[in-house]
């Protein structure tokens, strides 16, 4: 399977401090992005960044790509109790038009 | 308003009953996919489809089989549904594959 691996599995962290999850994928990747999902609802889309960017912010969240280790990372500043969900990367490779996810880190702010 | 609908929602059924789920988007897109969910595993590809008349295998394609006769939907059947079925299924839509996604709310299965 190319399926991403994400770490940690599982965060829990007081609310106003920074989230990191880190995510590694497999193969020549055309575009990285992060979705989040809440408690088995539809997944959101949060950001894409391209094979050709290393960082990309929008708003408190920032994710760099490191595609000579094939991984990426989503950071969360500032944590909210809102932003307790589970979040997943996502990668479509270079050749091809199949979409795999990661298996998603559990984020939990305690507020 | 954009979206992606999908029906039913839930769904109790039982082995070998075939049943059909249904996905609609309303932003014209190429790009259509179906999901599936399970505790640990993420998202998983069933299949997905570039465009009108063409769909292809995703990572387990196998016991499912769509169409996709219309841009707008893309339905999702399971001619004869086992226990090992028993999941949360999504459909989305994108313009292309490597753009955003949007996803329907989710469908769960369960199959006894």
């Amino acid at each position: 399977s190319q399926q991403g691996e994400e770490d940690p599995q599982a965060l829990s962290i007081q609310e106003g401090e920074n989230a990191t999850m880190n995510c590694s994928y497999k193969t020549s990747i055309n575009n990285l992005q992060w979705y989040r999902q809440n408690s088995g609802r539809g997944l959101v889309h949060l950001i894409l960044i391209r094979s050709n960017e290393r960082e990309k912010h929008s708003g408190r969240l920032r994710v760099t790509l490191d595609t000579s280790k094939k991984s990426s990372s989503l950071l969360i500043t500032a944590s909210r109790a809102a932003d307790t969900a589970s979040y997943f990367c996502a990668t479509v490779s270079f050749t091809g038009n199949q979409f795999y996810f990661g298996t998603g880190t559990s984020l939990t702010v305690i507020p | 308003e954009a979206q992606v609908t999908q029906n039913p929602r839930y769904l109790i059924t039982v082995t070998g009953k075939k049943l059909t789920v249904t996905c609609s988007q309303n932003m014209n897109h190429e790009y259509m996919s179906w999901y599936r969910q399970d505790p640990g595993l993420g998202l998983r590809q069933i299949y997905y489809s570039m465009n009108v008349e063409v769909t292809d295998k995703g990572d387990v394609p196998e016991g499912y089989k769509v169409s996709r006769k219309e841009k707008r939907n893309f339905p999702l059947i399971l001619e004869s549904p086992s226990p090992n079925q028993t999941s949360l299924y999504f459909c989305a839509s994108s313009f292309s594959p490597w753009s955003e996604q949007y996803f329907g709310p989710g469908t769960r299965l369960t199959v006894t």
